[in-house]
């Protein structure tokens, strides 16, 4: 079955805490995206990568880090620098341009922040 | 400043009903996209459209590139349709998503 997973479904930290979530795709796709999503807010980029071992500042990177170490893993850390924090994290993948390829969406982390 | 509007923000139809969802957008783009995303979080993508029209069972999309409007249009409604849909334009390399349209459709 192939797909994306992010794990946890649900975090909760405590304040000045670094967190990392986690995603995984076995789809063999090249892109990989980390997206945030706040209520009344479409969602926002914070860093994507387009191929191993390199990765591009999004919308809203400050705050954040990422790693590609792999082809089918794009953690991502929460630093005690993003003021804040709770909001609903997406990762997605896709297999190239998003002009001719669809992306396909984790389930989610929901990050509280304490 | 928006790169990608929708509209209604939110909607509420009687079951069987004919929903039309709009998306203006104000750059340059090589594709639209149209997504769902349920109440428990995950998003799917319903469509990829670079010119005209597709349709997909009861979802239609169509798209004017001169005029950069889409709409997406749900016949005969039902309430599995209840979810936000989301806009999403790309010039190639990332998305720029709507704000989303929350739809209920009453049994």
């Amino acid at each position: 079955d192939g797909g994306i997973t992010q794990s946890p479904k649900y975090l909760f930290r405590k304040e000045g805490q670094n967190v990392t979530l986690s995603c995984e795709q076995n789809l063999n796709h090249d892109a990989m995206y980390w997206y945030r999503q706040d209520p009344g807010q479409g969602l926002r980029l914070i860093y994507y990568s387009q191929i191993v071992n390199d990765f591009q500042k999004g919308d809203i990177a400050e705050g954040y880090s990422v790693s590609r170490e792999k082809k089918e893993s794009f953690p991502l850390t929460v630093t005690s620098a993003q003021k804040n924090p709770t909001a609903f994290y997406l990762c997605a993948s896709s297999t190239g341009t998003l002009s001719y390829n669809e992306q396909f969406f984790g389930p989610g982390t929901r990050l509280t922040v304490l | 400043k928006n790169e990608v509007e929708q509209s209604p923000q939110n909607l509420t139809a009687q079951e069987g009903e004919f929903i039309t969802i709009n998306c203006s957008y104000s750059v340059g783009i090589s594709a639209l996209h149209w997504l769902q995303q349920h109440p428990g979080g995950g998003i799917v993508s319903l469509f990829m459209l670079s010119s005209g029209k597709k349709k997909h069972g009861r979802l239609i999309a169509t798209i004017n590139i001169q005029e950069k409007h889409s709409s997406l249009h749900i016949t005969a409604s039902h309430p599995r349709d209840s979810a936000v849909y989301i806009c999403a334009v790309t010039p190639g390399n990332q998305f720029y998503f709507g704000t989303g349209t929350s739809l209920t459709v009453i049994p």
